[in-house]
C-alpha cells in the first residue's frame, strides 16, 4: 500500500485498560505526526517525530500518553490508564520532512473507552 | 484569539456554482497553508498546498492566500454534491506541526 496504514482501526476498552496504537508512515518519509480529533473538537496536534532527532511531545495531553518510533518508521502510541476522555479519533500523518511538507494522513483509529 | 479560524457553517451552494470558503490565522510567521477535506467519518484528504502571496490553481480547486492579511482562501469551481464534506485548513511554521482550524462544513445542492 502507498498510504498511511494504521492498526487497530476501531479499539474499544475499558476505562483503566492501556492501549496500543499502531502507525505505519509511507515509504521515504521521515517525519510522522499524531493527531487527536475529539467529537466537536478541533484536530489537535499530540507528538512529531523527525528522522532520528528527539520528538516533539509538546501536545501530549498528559503523562498517561507516550510514543515511539522503531528504526525510523513504525510508530505507535501508548495510552496508559484510558479515561472516557480520551475516546477520539486518532490521526496519523507523515511527510518527506523538509519545512512544509505536505502532510499525509492515515485512517485513523477510532478509540472508545467505555 | 484562535490560532486558526473558520466559520463552521454550513455553507450552501446550488450545484455548478463557485463555493468560497475563508480561513484567517494569526501567528504572522506562519510558513505553509493547507486545505484538507474530510468526509464524514474519514480521515482528511489533502487538496491544496499554498506558500506564497497569490492564487494557485489546480483543477476546480484555487488557493488564495494574502499574507499580509493573515488569510488564506479556498475557491471551488463548478461545485458537485460530491463537494458536500467538512473542509480544513491548516497552517504550519517551519517543520512543525499543523494547526488546524475547526472545519467549515459544506453542502453542495443538487
Amino acid at each position: 500500500g502507498a498510504g498511511v496504514s494504521q492498526s487497530p482501526s476501531n479499539k474499544v476498552t475499558e476505562k483503566g485498560k492501556d492501549v496500543e496504537l499502531r502507525c505505519d508512515p509511507i515509504s521515504g518519509h521521515t517525519a510522522l505526526y499524531w493527531y487527536r480529533q475529539s467529537l466537536g473538537q478541533g484536530l489537535e496536534f499530540l507528538i512529531y517525530f523527525q528522522g532520528n532527532s528527539a520528538p516533539d511531545k509538546s501536545g501530549l495531553p498528559s503523562d498517561r500518553f507516550s510514543a515511539e518510533r522503531t528504526g525510523g518508521s513504525v510508530s505507535t502510541l501508548t495510552i496508559q490508564r484510558t479515561q472516557q476522555e480520551d475516546s477520539a479519533v486518532y490521526l496519523c500523518a507523515s511527510s518527506f520532512g523538509g519545512p512544509g511538507d505536505e502532510q499525509f494522513f492515515g485512517p485513523g483509529t477510532r478509540l472508545t473507552v467505555l | 484569539q484562535k490560532e486558526v479560524e473558520q466559520n463552521s457553517g454550513p455553507l450552501s451552494v446550488p450545484e455548478g456554482a463557485i463555493a468560497s470558503l475563508n480561513c484567517t490565522y494569526s501567528d504572522r510567521v506562519s510558513q505553509s497553508f493547507f486545505w484538507y477535506r474530510q468526509y464524514s467519518g474519514k480521515s482528511p484528504e489533502l487538496i491544496m498546498s499554498i506558500y506564497s502571496n497569490g492564487d494557485k490553481e489546480d483543477g476546480r480547486f484555487t488557493a488564495q492566500l494574502n499574507k499580509a492579511s493573515q488569510y488564506v482562501s479556498l475557491l471551488i469551481r463548478d461545485s458537485q454534491p460530491s463537494d458536500s464534506a467538512t473542509y480544513l485548513c491548516a497552517v504550519a511554521t517551519g517543520f512543525q506541526k499543523l494547526v488546524f482550524g475547526t472545519g467549515t462544513r459544506l453542502l453542495v445542492s443538487p
